[in-house]
């Protein structure tokens, strides 16, 4: 149990093109939903809380303009990288919240995104 | 901001060595302490997750331990076999506004040689 899926797992797209990657949970309901980046030899930085049906939380340094998030069911979240860059390039991932288990956070097995 | 340390950065064992690793989190305001192993390609998998100060937790070879007042974690691999090698993961929550929210640690890469 508790799978979650995140398409696609490996991205290239050209600077200023926007890319969209999804997250799923598989077999339980995801209240919240938060997304990663990891750059080389850096740890997972939280990006933004996603919470179903309200708007993300994003962290500090992090440009909601850019990175947009639309969680508009208990089981999908999205992200969109708007007008990427090659600074943008960077390990992508998302984990899923069970909402019946609040203390465990489920991850996708994320996306390398490239932009060239 | 939040400082979660991991050492050592890597470590290479034989199959059949015992080893461990240390998480290094903030000794304030702490409410859970979670542990990942992490393989190539894969989704981050979940080991344990630690709440207690003196919390010990055992899934099989692997266990850890917990000191909150201090502000760090063990994690023990008993008899490492080739199937072990992965990146092991901490992440610190901490109480208070945000709480949900995890600060991982750069991970301790492990590779168990057959």
């Amino acid at each position: 149990g508790a799978v979650v899926s995140q398409h696609p797992s490996r991205v290239i797209c050209k600077s200023g093109t926007s890319v969209k990657i999804e997250c799923r949970s598989l077999d339980f309901q995801a209240t919240t939903m938060f997304w990663y980046r990891q750059f080389p030899k850096q740890s997972l930085m939280l990006m933004a809380t996603s919470n179903e049906g309200s708007k993300a939380t994003y962290e500090q340094g992090v440009e909601k303009d850019k990175f947009l998030i639309n969680h508009a069911s208990l089981t999908l979240s999205t992200l969109t990288v708007t007008s990427a860059h090659p600074e943008d390039s960077s390990f992508y991932i998302c984990s899923a919240q069970d909402r019946g288990l609040p203390y465990e956070q489920y991850f996708g097995p994320g996306t390398r995104l490239t932009v060239t | 901001i939040l400082n979660v340390e991991q050492s050592p950065q890597s470590l290479h064992v034989q199959e059949g060595d015992s080893t461990n690793f240390t998480c290094s989190f903030p000794s304030s305001n702490f409410y859970a302490l979670h542990w990942y192993r992490w393989e190539t390609a894969k989704s981050p998998e979940a080991l344990f997750v630690m709440t207690l100060n003196g919390d010990e937790k055992k899934k099989g070879r692997i266990s850890a331990t917990l000191n909150t007042k201090e502000g760090y974690s063990y994690l023990y691999i008993k008899g490492s076999q080739p199937e072990d090698s992965a990146t092991y993961l901490c992440a610190f929550k901490g109480r208070g506004g945000g709480s949900e929210k995890l600060v991982f640690g750069k991970g301790t890469k492990l590779t168990v040689n057959p």
